[in-house]
């Protein structure tokens, strides 16, 4: 069935470094694709999104950009903040509209 | 953005009780609203769909009988975990949406609530 596959964390990274989070997914058709944070003891809230193909999702310095030959939806961004330590999801809808989650990459960033 | 709150954000409960969690769309009718299960450190699995003045939708896998749902109002939904045992905590999450669905099937934003941590001693 469709599915959603993401790196394994967690992801240790100094301040100002560069992050990169594999995310590819399997499906029938262009899903639309998601990045979500989840900072600790807090919900999930939408960091970013793409809808079609060479689409590029941004916010908060975050990039995502939908690749369909390659089916994948990697997250970059090019100097992380101790701020940004979090839970990141990627995720694609499915026809029923319904989230499919890859299982979650845990970022830490160190001062 | 849209807000999404949930009540509590913590239970404890003993083994064989029924626990309530509330589902609220503050500032919004919610058509739809989604619960899904988090299990430490994993990711978060859909246990069902529940639209508005209908029966909800379980996912495979998932008992109906005992989790719950009710949808009375566009701005309500309710999980109730029944005979709750052990094997049943986790950290139950809520999401909530305007699906307009129709043509255009680009993308239908769901708003996540803050979570409700459940604890079945």
């Amino acid at each position: 069935g469709d599915s959603v596959t993401q790196m394994e964390g967690p992801v240790t990274l100094s301040e100002e470094a560069c992050l990169t989070i594999n995310c590819t997914y399997t499906a029938t058709g262009y899903p639309s694709l998601f990045w979500y944070v989840q900072y600790p003891g807090e919900g999930l809230q939408l960091l970013l999104k793409a809808t079609k193909a060479d689409d590029k999702g941004s916010n908060k310095g975050f990039e995502a950009t939908y690749r369909k030959e390659t089916t994948s939806f990697h997250l970059e961004k090019g100097s992380v903040q101790v701020s940004d330590s979090a839970v990141y999801f990627c995720a694609r809808m499915d026809s029923s509209y319904k989230l499919i989650f890859g299982s979650g990459t845990r970022l830490l960033v160190r001062p | 953005g849209a807000v999404v709150s949930q009540h509590p954000s913590w239970v404890i409960c003993k083994s064989g009780t029924s626990v309530k969690i509330e589902c609220r769309s503050l500032d919004f009718q919610a058509t739809t609203m989604f619960w899904y299960r988090q299990f430490p450190k994993q990711s978060l699995m859909l246990m069902a769909t529940s639209n508005e003045g209908s029966k909800a939708t379980y996912e495979q896998g998932v008992e109906k009988d005992k989790f719950l749902i009710n949808h009375a109002s566009l701005t309500l939904s309710t999980l109730t975990v029944t005979s709750a045992h052990p094997e049943d905590s986790s950290f139950y999450i809520c999401s909530a949406s305007t699906l307009t669905g129709g043509t255009d099937l680009a993308y239908n934003e769901q708003f996540f609530g803050p979570g409700t941590r459940l604890t079945v001693l």
